[in-house]
């Protein structure tokens, strides 16, 4: 069976770091490409990564890029996502999921057909 | 400009047909996913490229693009489709944008 299962959200101080794990099963996690997208009540579905299939290319939200940092580990089948310097309005649900689709240099143009239930994360003092 | 509009609810009686929106410059040109989010579940693929949709999802779901809207239809609502529907495009200049989501009352 197909699934995604991420972990590692907590409760952190602004200017903290976390990092987020996605656990892939009934797949190869490093032969596809795989996104983090965070979800609020409020501004309901933000992007913030992608990495493409060969782990070569990494891609950030503009709110994001030079604080997170998607990885992944291949022994492990497993997605990371490292936050550091953590603001307040980084808190949300953050959910990894599968990208399919046919441009392997553009991974960011990849639907999500597989997503995770997330993990929660929220920053406050 | 890279802004996906949705409204934020629709409301629909059961049977009924629901149809949501999502708009945006030229949004015809490009290729437009759509996903539902339950609460406390994965969200789900509901249809890509337009109007294509993952064999698990039923036939009621159909989808259309052009001009400066597309937009999602599900035909003879069931008090299941109740849930957020968020649309999605992706450039080569913001990646991934995502709308605001629609939510999806069944009556």
């Amino acid at each position: 069976q197909v699934q995604l299962v991420e972990s590692g959200g907590d409760v952190v101080q602004p200017g903290e770091s976390l990092r987020l794990s996605c656990e892939a099963s009934g797949f190869t996690l490093s032969t596809r490409v795989m996104f983090w997208v965070r979800q609020t009540p409020t501004k309901g579905l933000t992007w913030v990564a992608v990495i493409s299939s060969d782990g070569l290319d990494k891609y950030y939200s503009a709110f994001f890029r030079g604080r997170f940092s998607v990885s992944r580990d291949s022994s492990k089948n497993t997605l990371y996502l490292q936050m550091r310097s953590l603001r307040p309005t980084d808190t949300g649900v953050y959910l990894c999921a599968r990208g399919e689709g046919d441009a392997p240099a553009a991974p960011w143009s990849y639907y999500m057909d597989v997503w995770g239930k997330g993990t929660t994360v929220t920053v406050s003092s | 400009s890279s802004v996906l509009i949705q409204p934020p609810s629709v409301s629909v009686a059961p049977g009924q047909t629901a149809t949501m929106t999502c708009g945006g410059d030229d949004i015809g040109s490009k290729t437009v996913r759509w996903y539902q989010l339950r609460p406390g579940q994965a969200p789900v693929l509901v249809l890509y490229d337009d109007t294509a949709r993952p064999s698990d999802i039923p036939e009621r779901f159909s989808g259309f693009n052009s001009g400066a809207t597309a937009t999602l239809t599900i035909d003879r609502v069931e008090a299941e489709d109740e849930a957020d529907y968020y649309c999605q495009v992706w450039n080569a200049r913001d990646f991934v944008l995502f709308g605001g989501g629609t939510k999806l009352t069944v009556l």
